[in-house]
């Protein structure tokens, strides 16, 4: 499978506890895209990466939020003291910059309860 | 006030319908993306274009950046294009809040 790929699918967390995303890219895709997706809404976007330098944080992304990309590659997403606000689905992309297109992962779906 | 807007928000269609969703932008972009979303959350990016127009398929997308302005266009449409297609500009990837096309048989 040469796609994004997004773990877990599914999360079901308890309010105020700690959760973390996995997204893995397509291996030769230096830019890698976190968003925020909620019901019947279009993606809100959170932060990217070129390589592993985080080049823009959507104001969005609370001090709660934090995302990591250590080696250029795989990144993740953490979100700190989960709040029911949180609940969405939360969407990776990549892509290799210039103009070329993206590729989304399937999406990892927060419920807090 | 969203940067990126789209119109309409819902859409419904007789199968075999000519369909145009248009993408309004206020910020000065490079090019845009039209990206589908299927029920279940998938997306797959469908178009990037900076100028002119780009076809694969049925689908067609037309951009003027000088008016700030683009169209997703389907001709003979078919149940299976039944989705939520979004706009978005690519410098920062602001996204419309996407439009809703049901395709009824």
């Amino acid at each position: 499978d040469t796609g994004v790929s997004q773990d877990p699918r599914h999360k079901i967390t308890k309010r105020g506890q700690n959760v973390t995303f996995r997204c893995d890219p397509i291996s030769e895709h230096n830019r890698l895209y976190w968003y925020r997706q909620t019901l019947g809404q279009g993606p809100e976007f959170l932060t990217y990466f070129q390589n592993e330098a985080q080049l823009e944080k959507s104001r969005l992304l609370s001090d709660r939020f934090s995302a990591e990309r250590p080696k250029g590659s795989f990144s993740t997403l953490e979100i700190q003291r989960t709040e029911q606000g949180d609940s969405a689905m939360y969407l990776c992309a990549s892509s290799l910059g210039g103009y070329d297109g993206y590729t989304f992962g399937s999406g990892t779906r927060l419920t807090v309860v | 006030k969203n940067e990126v807007e789209q119109s309409p928000q819902n859409l419904t269609a007789q199968e075999g319908e000519f369909i145009t969703i248009n993408c309004s932008y206020s910020v000065g972009i490079s090019a845009l993306h039209w990206l589908q979303q299927h029920p279940g959350g998938g997306i797959v990016s469908l178009f990037m274009l900076s100028s002119g127009k780009k076809k694969h398929g049925r689908l067609i997308a037309t951009i003027n950046i000088q008016e700030k302005h683009s169209s997703l266009h389907i001709t003979a449409s078919h149940p299976r294009d039944s989705a939520v297609y979004i706009c978005a500009a690519h410098n920062d990837m602001r996204f419309g809040a996407g439009t809703r096309l049901t395709v009824k048989p």
